[in-house]
């Protein structure tokens, strides 16, 4: 079976640009969660969603937004790219939410450089 | 607030020698990750553990968890080459999963 994709591999904007990243489970996989790495730190929890729903939300601004599609495919959105959003980001995913146990798998990321 | 800390921050050790990653967390919770990383490279799980005094163990690596002490270890058995990598634990709080990583331990084995 795939594994957790993730798209584009790499991405190069400016700052005050916008992107968006792409990530797709797992197949049978209903929960998607996103995470950024900055060079050198541990990765760090933006958002989880499950069955379409935001169910967590790390300490990130406004300008970072995602969704889920029906087919559980996910969208992270970053506005008015900062210098410090150069990072990779990791996609996460899981069968499903709460209580019981649920390994997550992660994507190769998107390694995002901005300018 | 979840906090997660590991030590060392770096390390270095010869080929055939033994050592131990450490991994303290600051409030309760019911699970706890290792994850390897080459450089560039996404997360590759190692271990899962649920339970005070799971142990477990995968090759030359084994982990094992104190829910009472907030204290998990990775150790590191006649260290080879091939696992040169920087090491994270996770720590996940009840009813969710989010995971709350820790800032890391970069091993480098040296022949």
């Amino acid at each position: 079976d795939a594994g957790v994709t993730q798209s584009p591999t790499h991405l190069i904007k400016t700052r005050g640009q916008q992107v968006t990243l792409r990530c797709s489970p797992i197949s049978g996989h209903k929960s998607v969660s996103w995470y950024q790495q900055v060079l050198g730190q541990g990765p760090q929890f933006i958002f989880q969603y499950y069955e379409k729903e935001e169910r967590g939300r790390g300490n990130f601004p406004d300008r970072f937004s995602a969704r889920q599609f029906p087919n559980y495919s996910s969208e992270l959105n970053v506005n008015a790219l900062l210098l410090g959003d150069s990072a990779l980001y990791l996609c996460a995913s899981s069968v499903t939410s709460g209580r019981t146990y649920n390994e997550q798998f992660f994507g190769p990321g998107t390694r995002l450089t901005v300018l | 607030e979840l906090k997660v800390e590991q030590n060392p921050l770096f390390l270095s050790m010869q080929e055939g020698k033994n050592y131990t990653i450490y991994c303290n967390y600051s409030t309760t919770s019911d699970r706890l990750y290792w994850y390897r990383q080459d450089p560039g490279k996404s997360l590759e799980s190692l271990f899962v553990l649920l339970s005070n005094g799971a142990v477990k163990q995968e090759g030359r690596l084994m982990a094992s968890l104190d829910t009472k002490a907030r204290l998990s270890t990775l150790h590191i058995t006649a260290a080879v080459h091939d696992l040169s990598a920087t090491y994270f634990c996770a720590v996940s709080d009840f009813g969710n999963e989010k995971l709350t990583f820790g800032t890391g331990t970069r091993l480098t084995i040296i022949p």
